[in-house]
């Protein structure tokens, strides 16, 4: 079945940079119609998109993460990989990769997120 | 930007059905989605496209659409079914979750 695993540093000091991997398994991230995103909930608040990669390569951003999120691809490996720059304690969170599945109605592109990995929890602090 | 609105909380019997709902503008052509949040676990999609419901989630859960609200129904509410539970909507090619409802079971 697939499955989702994300990687990387638990503790980050403030003002460096972010870096985690989602590998996939079951499923090519280069190919089909599916999305593959990043999302993180810090503690006690809600569900935050950061952002996708497509089958493609091509990327879309959370304007709010916008100017310090890059979300890239390792085709060979099956790896999408999320890179977050000047980070804060505000950006301490539960960070998930999650599959999105693309479906387009009569009117209308939408999508969902069917599966998601167990998530990695990344502490800002020095 | 796009905005999802939902109640903080709502508290339900066991056995009774629990109505949680999510506003935004023009949200029915949105078809939006549902998922379950546990403490400790990842999000579980519970309905899609409004109203349709992903293999393995139990016939309780059930959503509708109407306007500028989209609701998700839980019918015979059990205490298992106790969690967050977040809208989730596309605008202009991005993702938007609404705030989030704790459903309490008591």
């Amino acid at each position: 079945q697939v499955q989702l695993q994300e990687s990387g540093p638990g503790l980050v000091k403030p003002s460096q940079t972010l870096s985690l991997t989602c590998t996939v398994s079951g499923d090519s991230i280069s190919s089909g119609t599916d999305y593959w995103s990043w999302v993180r909930q810090p503690a006690g608040q809600g569900l935050d998109w950061i952002g996708r990669l497509s089958s493609s390569g091509a990327t879309n951003y959370n304007p709010t993460h916008n100017n310090r999120v890059t979300i890239l691809r390792d085709a060979s490996k099956n790896q999408f990989s999320l890179t977050m720059t000047s980070v804060t304690a505000a950006d301490t969170a539960i960070y998930y990769c999650a599959r999105e599945k693309i479906e387009m109605t009569t009117t209308t592109l939408l999508g969902r997120f069917d599966l998601w990995g167990q998530g990695i929890l990344v502490t800002v602090s020095s | 930007s796009y905005e999802l609105t939902q109640p903080p909380s709502v508290s339900v019997s066991p056995g009774q059905t629990a109505t949680i709902t999510c506003s935004g503008n023009q949200l029915g052509d949105k078809f939006p989605s549902w998922y379950q949040k546990k403490p400790g676990q990842s999000p579980v999609l519970v309905i899609y496209k409004g109203d349709k419901r992903p293999s393995g989630i139990p016939e309780r859960f059930s959503g509708s659409t109407s306007g500028n609200t989209a609701t998700l129904t839980i019918r015979g509410t059990q205490t298992m079914d106790e969690g967050d539970f977040y809208c989730q909507a596309w605008d202009s090619a991005t993702v938007v979750f609404g705030g989030g409802t704790k459903l309490t079971v008591l």
